[in-house]
């Protein structure tokens, strides 16, 4: 299974909402990573729409058909960051293409 | 607290060996699988393979299947990753994480640079 699909990047202004988009992930198993350069990712949603303890509720998840879509509302500086899919197919685990978020 | 701690950054040259280790603590080391992807420089997030630490079963990316070996000490709560005939193109960071077979990614290392250069 090759990479999943996303956007390389995406920008909004703070207080915006963004979406964008995962594709080709025919499985629910759909996890979303948060990364800042230097530091280690940071899981932010797991199983397309559920957000783990601690996680601001600015962050949302969403999957139909092969498409998963993350929704960061209110952008604020903080979330500049590059953002990775993940979800599992043919017995391994595949990562997206990663989209850039620039908070302008 | 869940913690994966990684083994201290390498250099190495072209045609050499690499093995990284990560020491797992708060939780209990053979309920979860580890699973270890990379980060080349300006690139994206690379799936390497996953190691069931209760057994030791093994799944490895095809592109690394003959250079990558994974195992696990549960003496010790540690797992490691070698790879091996390094070449430029491994120069990366390299995470290991609780988690994999579509289960979430969580926590992961701080990450172990290995540059390869001669």
């Amino acid at each position: 299974q090759s990479a999943l699909t996303q956007p390389a990047s995406m920008s909004g202004s703070p207080g915006q909402s963004i979406t964008f988009s995962c594709n080709g992930s025919s499985s629910d198993r759909v996890s979303w990573y948060q990364h800042h350069p230097g530091k280690a990712p940071k899981l932010i949603i797991f199983e397309a729409s559920n957000r783990p303890s601690g996680v601001s509720n600015r962050f949302s998840g969403s999957k139909s058909g092969n498409t998963a879509s993350l929704t960061i509302s209110g952008l604020q500086p903080e979330d500049e960051a590059d953002y990775y899919c993940c979800s599992y197919a043919g017995a391994r685990d595949v990562f997206g293409t990663g989209t850039k978020v620039i908070v302008l | 607290q869940v913690e994966l701690v990684q083994s201290g950054g390498e250099v190495k040259k072209p045609g050499a060996s690499v093995k990284v280790s990560c020491k797992a603590s708060g939780y209990t080391f053979t309920s979860y699988g580890i699973t270890w992807v990379r980060q080349a420089p300006r690139q994206g997030l690379e799936w390497m393979g996953w190691i069931n630490v209760y057994n030791g079963n093994t799944n490895y990316a095809q592109e690394l299947q003959g250079r990558v070996k994974m195992t696990t000490d549960t003496s010790t709560n540690t797992v490691y990753m070698e790879l091996r005939s390094l070449q430029s193109d491994d120069t990366a960071v390299y995470y290991c994480v609780r988690g994999g077979r579509g289960g979430p990614f969580d926590p992961w290392g701080q990450g172990t640079l290995v540059t390869v250069s001669a």
